[in-house]
């Protein structure tokens, strides 16, 4: 069975441009959730989906954004890249949220510098 | 204002004995508690959870222990072994149908041969 896929994994951008991260999750996984990772802050939450629908959100700002398709599957974009964007994200799925027992899993992550 | 803390940065034990992490939260809200294991550039391993309606869940090598009156849980690996050195996060989330995860600094655990 294969686990949560994040592409690409690594990258490396501009200031001042875009990026687009994917993430498809374990097979009849619903949930996704998407994570940030600096040396500073540690792993902090960004956004979460179920149904194609944006259920939570972190303490990002609006560059930050995401979306679930019909399939389960995830992107997470960043506009108007800053040196501070520079992370490990990290996408995690699970299978019906809020439940005792609902483990979540992570991918690999993506790591993107900002240069 | 960090709500789940792992207050030990680092942890260094000998092979065959017990580690013990330990992790402390704040929020009264959080009832449901993971532990993650992580290797530098990878993402979290899941290791094992624990529901605040129990005090005690194992699996293998891995037992966590929660005290909701503390708002305390630890995890114990027994035995050690060099395998296991790796980053340990602790992780809570509210009830309520959310899978948004509060981390904590994490601890570096080093098992000597």
């Amino acid at each position: 069975k294969a686990g949560v896929t994040q592409t690409p994994r690594y990258l490396i951008k501009t200031r001042g441009q875009q990026v687009t991260l994917s993430c498809s999750p374990i097979s009849g996984h619903r949930s996704v959730s998407w994570y940030q990772q600096t040396p500073g802050q540690g792993l902090q939450f960004l956004f979460e989906y179920f149904s194609e629908t944006q259920r939570n959100k972190g303490n990002f700002p609006g560059r930050f954004s995401g979306r679930q398709f019909s399939n389960s599957r995830s992107e997470m974009n960043v506009s108007t890249l800053e040196l501070g964007d520079s992370a490990l994200y990290l996408c995690a799925s699970s299978l019906v949220p809020g439940t005792d027992g609902n483990t979540i899993y992570f991918g690999e992550g993506s790591w993107l510098t900002v240069v | 204002d960090q709500q789940v803390k792992q207050n030990s940065p680092s942890l260094s034990v000998q092979e065959g004995r017990i580690s013990i992490l330990n992790c402390d939260y704040t929020n009264s809200m959080f009832d449901y508690f993971l532990w993650y294991k992580k290797y530098p550039a990878e993402g979290p391993t899941f290791l094992i959870s624990i529901s605040s309606i129990k005090d005690k869940n194992e699996d293998g090598r891995f037992t966590v222990f929660l005290n909701k009156s503390a708002k305390h849980l630890s995890l114990h690996i027994v035995p050690s072994q060099p395998g296991d050195s790796a980053v340990y996060f602790c992780a809570a989330t509210p009830r309520g149908g959310s899978e948004k995860l509060v981390f904590g600094k994490g601890t570096k655990l080093t098992v000597n041969p």
